[in-house]
């Protein structure tokens, strides 16, 4: 069945430094990916999404770009902030069926130090 | 984007009871979807509640623990039986609308003693 491996956390960065969290994924139709994100104590929010190859989804300062060759799905930002700590997902849907059920990677948690 | 409003947001309960968790939706939406977020873990989809017929449980999840209503097209229930301490959790609602965005609710936090 379709699947979402990420990089395993905690990524522990300082203020200013470059993110990359590594997304695969693995699916039998043709997934719309995206990546939510939880901050502590709260609930999930979108980040950004992609339905189609070399479409990249950004929000907030963070890409990411949907390669269908590498079936990746890789979060980046510039330069992180001390407010971008929490934990992110990325997760994939097979949206042709009208179906918006999400899968979900294990999440990556970012601590981002001052 | 669509407003999702869950109740409770948090409680505490005693392991043996049940708790209904009700997800109200801003508009009206073909299918809910609840999720299940264990403690330092990853979303995992319990079931797909459709609107006029019984909801879809996805592997490892069965209708007597988690009864589910979908009485109308903007609102759905999730009932969390007989409960122990394993099943606190954060328990969130879904929905998607066109344009292949998928939004949440704030979820409810489940704690178990």
């Amino acid at each position: 069945g379709d699947s979402v491996t990420q990089m395993e956390g905690p990524v522990t960065l300082s203020e200013e430094a470059f993110l990359t969290i590594n997304c695969t994924y693995t699916a039998t139709g043709y997934p719309s990916l995206f990546w939510y994100v939880q901050y502590p104590g709260e609930g999930l929010q979108l980040l950004l999404k992609a339905t189609k190859a070399d479409d990249k989804g950004s929000n907030k300062g963070f890409e990411a770009t949907y390669r269908k060759e590498t079936t990746s799905f890789h979060l980046e930002k510039g330069s992180v902030q001390v407010s971008d700590s929490a934990v992110y997902f990325c997760a994939l849907s097979d949206l042709t069926d009208s179906s918006y059920k999400l899968i979900f990677g294990s999440g990556t948690r970012l601590l981002v130090r001052p | 984007s669509a407003v999702i409003s869950q109740k409770p947001s948090r409680d505490i309960c005693q392991r043996g009871t049940s708790l209904t968790i009700q997800c109200q939706v801003d508009s009206q939406v073909t299918m809910m979807f609840w999720y299940r977020q264990q403690p330092g873990q990853s979303l995992t989809l319990i079931a797909t509640a459709n609107q006029g017929s019984e909801a879809t449980y996805e592997s490892g999840f069965v209708i007597d623990k988690f009864p589910i209503s979908r009485p109308n097209l903007t609102f759905s229930t999730l009932t969390v039986s007989n409960m122990s301490p394993e099943d606190s959790s954060i328990y969130l609602c879904s929905v998607g609308r066109s344009g292949n965005t998928i939004y949440f609710g704030e979820g409810s936090w489940l704690t178990v003693v």
